[in-house]
């Protein structure tokens, strides 16, 4: 078991490019999300989903959009890169469900530099 | 809307002793807690996940409390150690997750 991956692992983008990042889970996770961890602000949701074919905003949707087309695979997107959007990215998964049982498991991160 | 907060964001202790920290969070209609560790640089591991249902769970030196009436969560360190220090992160899962913003530990040597 890989667990979650993410590629790439770094990136440096010039304002206005686009790009899109790769989060990948092997444990047949329905669950899986995007967060941002900026300097004295935490992990902020992005944008989720809830299986495959399914996506829903978090608390900081706007600038990025997600695909769910294979449920091992959720992508994030960047349109029109800006300075703001500097910031390392975390990819999440769990299980499923209402259960309280499941545990939600993290990628290693992408730092991401908007110049 | 559910907002987690977590106090210290940063401690420092010697060696060797036991420690508390803190997380409250606003709404107790929460499926679970989790506490998670990171190191610099790195991503996030879990440490210990205490359901609804649960007052507390324990991994080793960790212990980790559950007061869903009271809105509040703590983790306890035991016979802290320098490879303990690290940030670590609450978390209360509603239909999403939401992070505390983290409390900063160094375990001086």
């Amino acid at each position: 078991n890989a667990g979650v991956t993410q590629t790439p692992k770094f990136r440096v983008l010039k304002t206005g490019q686009s790009m899109t990042l790769l989060c990948a889970q092997d444990m047949n996770h329905e669950y899986m999300y995007w967060y941002r961890q900026d300097p004295g602000m935490g992990l902020r949701l992005i944008h989720y989903s809830v299986g495959e074919g399914t996506t829903a905003k978090g608390e900081v949707p706007d600038g990025y959009n997600v695909s769910r087309l294979k449920k091992q695979n959720f992508l994030l997107g960047l349109e029109s890169a800006a300075p703001s959007q500097t910031s390392v990215y975390f990819c999440a998964s769990r299980l499923s469900g209402t259960s309280g049982t499941d545990t939600q498991y993290f990628g290693p991160g992408t730092r991401l530099t908007v110049l | 809307k559910q907002e987690v907060t977590q106090i210290p964001a940063a401690l420092s202790v010697p060696e060797g002793e036991n420690l508390v920290l803190n997380c409250s969070f606003t709404d107790s209609a929460i499926y679970n807690l989790q506490w998670f560790r990171q190191d610099p640089g790195k991503g996030l591991t879990s440490l210990l996940l205490i359901q609804s249902s649960q007052r507390e769970q324990t991994s080793g030196r960790l212990n980790a409390s559950l007061d869903k009436s009271s809105g509040r969560s703590t983790l306890y360190i035991a016979a802290s150690q320098p490879g303990d220090s690290a940030t670590y992160l609450c978390a209360v899962r509603d239909d999403k997750i939401i992070f505390g913003k983290g409390t900063r530990l160094h375990i001086l040597p």
